[in-house]
């Protein structure tokens, strides 16, 4: 069975700056996909971006970024340039093996972003 | 933009009753997935649809907890009877096909009492 771990149970940071967020995981898959899931308070999930383990370019969507370290089974989140609208709930969550679609999410990180 | 549907958004029961959410994923998407988030924890799947077919429901507590798809369109999860742990928000998503990325629903609320 695979495993999602995310090790910071809460984060913050200053409007501007940069944070990055952990996430390990543990699979025996080769093929297999990895995301960061972003839930704001009392909002609705919302994918924040994907990466296909088949790709070594690391995924990027505006001013977020990932770090995929295969061998490592590490995939971190870097958020540049934070800002309020960014304090939520991040999950890190992974989908692969002999059951595609069957997400299996982290504990999840609370970013909380500060003026 | 589409987005996925559920109502109600928010439901309170006492246990012991029964109590039924719905779901109407984006028009198109055939994978329709039903997840339960305890407070403070990431979601945990309940049950898997492509089309009208389950294509996974190893972890639905299938003593209380139904779900169906009959169209293979909009579902209905129900819980009879309710029990106190079952208080959590439970969450539909759908996606064009397994592989593809899962878009969330609002989520429903449920407190037991």
């Amino acid at each position: 069975a695979q495993t999602v771990t995310q090790s910071q149970p809460e984060m913050s940071v200053q409007e501007a700056e940069t944070v990055t967020l952990s996430c390990t995981y543990d699979t025996s898959e080769s093929n297999y996909y990895l995301f960061w899931y972003k839930q704001p308070p009392s909002r609705q999930m919302i994918l924040v971006i994907r990466q296909e383990a088949y790709k070594q370019q690391n995924a990027t969507e505006n001013r977020f970024s990932v770090n995929f370290q295969k061998a490592a089974k590490s995939f971190s989140l870097k958020i540049s340039d934070s800002q309020l609208g960014d304090t939520a709930m991040y999950f890190c969550a992974f989908d692969g093996g002999t059951s595609y679609g069957k997400l299996t999410f982290g504990q999840g990180t609370i970013l909380t972003v500060h003026p | 933009e589409a987005e996925v549907a559920q109502s109600p958004r928010y439901k309170i029961t006492e246990k012991s009753q029964a109590v039924a959410f719905w779901c109407d994923p984006i028009s198109g998407h055939a994978t329709l997935y039903w997840y339960r988030q305890i407070l403070g924890q990431g979601p945990e799947l309940l049950v898997q649809f492509q089309d009208e077919s389950v294509v996974d429901d190893s972890q639905l507590p299938k003593d209380r907890f139904s779900a169906e798809r009959l169209k293979g369109v909009d579902s209905t999860l129900k819980i009879q009877p309710a029990e106190l742990g079952d208080s959590a928000m439970y969450l539909c998503a759908s996606s064009p096909g397994p592989t593809d990325t899962q878009y969330f629903g609002p989520g429903t609320r449920l407190t037991v009492l």
